[in-house]
């Protein structure tokens, strides 16, 4: 699977968007983009994930870039409840793909 | 159920004793993984079932841990003999087919602490 970049921490405003970057340059044409998060002492959350269109759910907004070697994770309105680490990866399908590796991600805080 | 649960949430043992971790996964879902997460760590993948049998064992740390599945739903992970090292949050995880792109959902974990 192809390795991603994020940064390691971020803060956001409560109530404002938080826009979470992630690199994936070396991304080939059959990987998929999948975000987690992680609230301490709580197990990983399936937030989103996409292929190469813009996706939309109830808790976010997935912009890949054309190119796809980049992605923004995007929570519209940042609630305290939304301070977590927040994993990017990469990961191909079919079979044996089921291994989930998570990096060091994000740490989004959000600030009242 | 709406979600994966592990039981027991928080479990304290002494060297050398024996744990039973439990895992329910999604109704329905026949894939089941066992990962483990250590203090400040990433995800470690233990374990994959689908339905009752597990064609990937390969990340069990040694012959002290094994796995089972009954009826396609609930999952056991068994130490023997713990160490200290295997203290850490184990995370179960489902989906509804398995083997390729299909979205995990995790349990909440349960954390072992070996004294």
């Amino acid at each position: 699977d192809a390795k991603t970049t994020q940064p390691p921490s971020m803060d956001c405003a409560e109530g404002r968007a938080a826009n979470l970057p992630c690199n994936h340059s070396t991304i080939s044409g059959n990987e998929y983009v999948y975000w987690y998060r992680q609230i301490h002492s709580q197990g990983p959350q399936y937030i989103i994930h996409g292929l190469k269109n813009n996706e939309t759910n109830e808790m976010a907004s997935l912009i890949i870039t054309e190119d796809r070697k980049s992605s923004t994770l995007i929570l519209p309105h940042a609630t305290l409840r939304d301070t977590a680490v927040y994993y990017c990866i990469v990961r191909v399908s079919g079979a044996g793909s089921y291994q989930l590796t998570f990096g060091k991600g994000t740490k989004l805080s959000v600030i009242p | 159920g709406a979600g994966v649960s592990q039981s027991p949430s928080n479990k304290v043992t002494e060297k050398g004793k024996d744990v039973e971790l439990r895992c329910d996964p999604i109704s329905g879902h026949t894939a089941l993984y066992w990962y483990r997460q250590s203090l400040g760590q990433g995800l470690e993948f233990l374990i994959y079932f689908q339905g009752n049998s597990a064609p990937d064992k390969s990340g069990l740390p040694s012959d002290r841990f094994s796995a089972e599945r009954t009826g396609g739903s609930v999952s056991t992970l068994t130490i023997q003999r713990t160490q200290q090292e295997d203290s850490a949050v184990y995370l179960c995880a489902s989906s509804s087919q398995g083997g390729g792109q299909e979205t995990q959902y995790f349990g909440p974990g349960t954390r072992l602490l070996v004294l």
